[in-house]
């Protein structure tokens, strides 16, 4: 079955104690992407990557890191969270990405609670 | 740059109710715009898509026509069901193409 899975789906973790979430789709995807969705603000753009190796900065990347070793892979990392990233997290793969034709695939999501 | 607007919530309809919710966008050139929809603790599913100008996009018993003289989504349904409670995003690329921008989501709330 063609999906994008991430774990951990819940994780609730204490100010500065480094994480990672990951993600990982079976699609043979290019392109994969992180959103953060917090109410009354949509989903927004985390960090994005085009292929192996080919990461880049979208609109709330400050306090993130990512990775993309294999093409499956696209792990997020908080190196140092804060209850500002206390949020619902959405990992998403696309195999074709055009301004034109532009679909994505979503993981069931990961709640992130930092205190 | 590309962005998008929909209208807020959340939506309340009885059963076999008739259903809008409105979207609107700005974009430079001509995105695809789409409709998806995520329920209860679930992740997003594409709903339906049009790529170009006048296209209707179908899926579900949900329609969506993309209307570039009045840069409209517009989402109908013409009877819903309490399994259609969930929340709906409209959306569109952004100009580079690296990401899609989503409105803020409309709740919609079916009871039988």
């Amino acid at each position: 079955e063609a999906q994008v899975t991430q774990n951990p789906r819940y994780l609730i973790t204490v100010t500065g104690k480094k994480l990672t979430v990951t993600c990982s789709q079976n699609m043979n995807h290019e392109y994969m992407s992180w959103y953060r969705q917090d109410p009354g603000l949509g989903l927004r753009q985390i960090y994005y990557s085009m292929n192996v190796e080919v990461t880049d900065k979208g609109d709330v990347p400050e306090g993130y890191k990512v990775s993309r070793k294999e093409k499956r892979n696209f792990p997020l990392i908080l190196e140092s969270p804060s209850p500002n990233q206390t949020s619902l997290y959405f990992c998403a793969s696309s195999g074709s990405w055009s301004p034109f034709t532009y679909e994505q695939y979503f993981g069931p999501g990961t709640r992130l609670t930092v205190t | 740059g590309n962005s998008v607007t929909q209208m807020e919530g959340p939506v309340t309809l009885s059963e076999e109710a008739f259903l809008t919710i409105n979207c609107t966008y700005t974009a430079t050139g001509y995105p695809s715009l789409f409709w998806y929809v995520q329920y209860p603790g679930e992740g997003l599913q594409l709903l339906l898509k049009a790529t170009k100008a006048d296209d209707k996009g179908s899926n579900k018993g949900f329609e969506a026509t993309y209307r570039k003289e009045t840069t409209s989504f517009h989402l109908e349904k013409g009877s819903v069901q309490v399994s259609d409670s969930a929340v709906y995003f409209c959306a569109l690329s952004n100009q580079a193409g690296t990401a899609l921008i989503f409105g803020k989501g409309t709740t919609l709330s079916v009871s039988s």
